[in-house]
């Protein structure tokens, strides 16, 4: 399968500041990344869609002016949340994708908490 | 709109069978995909299927009935590290690659 990076893993910061979330693909080329994230108990979220070299697209209710997305490169997209607070605390997950390609696998994803 | 849907919680015993099913509504179908996750992990792909029947791999096997809108997951020879949570995706064309939207999940336990 697919080697997909995330980095952190982890991390705590105070409410206010911005946090950049890095996912790399490491065998392969993502046209595509779609970024997920996922509060405790509940199911993955799709946030937005971004193409390599494009803006991102953002699903209902997710703010594009907080949850910053740069894809621009084949192997790397980064999700930044700006001015974060304690409710986007959650585990947030990568997953790039390429054209005809491999498109089911994971980064192994950053959990964010926010005090 | 989209709509998925799965049992919450599931209990069964080690060296059973179970089956997790799935419902769902959704334009643009290009796939359904079932993935385990355990806590605090990313979501680990199982399989794919995108034709009706049976795809087997393993201890588990994956059914599609694209007519009714319903997949199952089966897990045969349970162990205790399968007790994760499972969660059914549907693949929706969006362009050139597959949008993934997910249910909400079923939590697994198994019982010694």
């Amino acid at each position: 399968g697919a080697v997909v990076s995330q980095h952190p893993s982890r991390v705590i910061c105070k409410s206010g500041t911005s946090v950049k979330i890095e996912c790399r693909s490491l065998d392969f080329q993502a046209t595509t990344m779609f970024w997920y994230r996922q509060f405790p108990k509940q199911s993955l979220m799709l946030m937005a869609t971004s193409n390599e070299g494009s803006k991102a697209t953002y699903e209902q209710g997710v703010e594009k002016d907080k949850f910053l997305i740069n894809h621009a490169s084949l192997t790397l997209s980064t999700l930044t949340v700006t001015s974060a607070h304690p409710e986007d605390s959650s585990f947030y997950i990568c997953r790039p994708s390429m054209a005809g390609g491999e498109t089911q696998y994971f980064g192994p994803g950053t959990r964010l908490l926010v005090l | 709109g989209q709509n998925i849907d799965q049992p919450t919680e599931m209990t069964a015993t080690e060296g059973a069978i179970v089956q997790i099913n799935c419902t769902y509504q959704t334009s643009g179908f290009n796939g359904l995909f079932w993935y385990q996750q355990h806590a605090g992990e990313a979501p680990t792909f199982l399989s794919y299927n995108v034709l009706d029947g049976l795809e087997e791999k393993g201890r588990f096997s994956s059914f599609l009935s694209r007519s009714k809108g319903y997949s199952y997951l089966l897990l045969k020879e349970l162990q205790m590290k399968d007790s994760a949570s499972y969660l059914c995706a549907v693949g929706n064309y969006g362009g050139a690659t597959n949008k993934l939207i997910f249910g909400t999940g079923t939590l697994l336990a198994v019982q010694p």
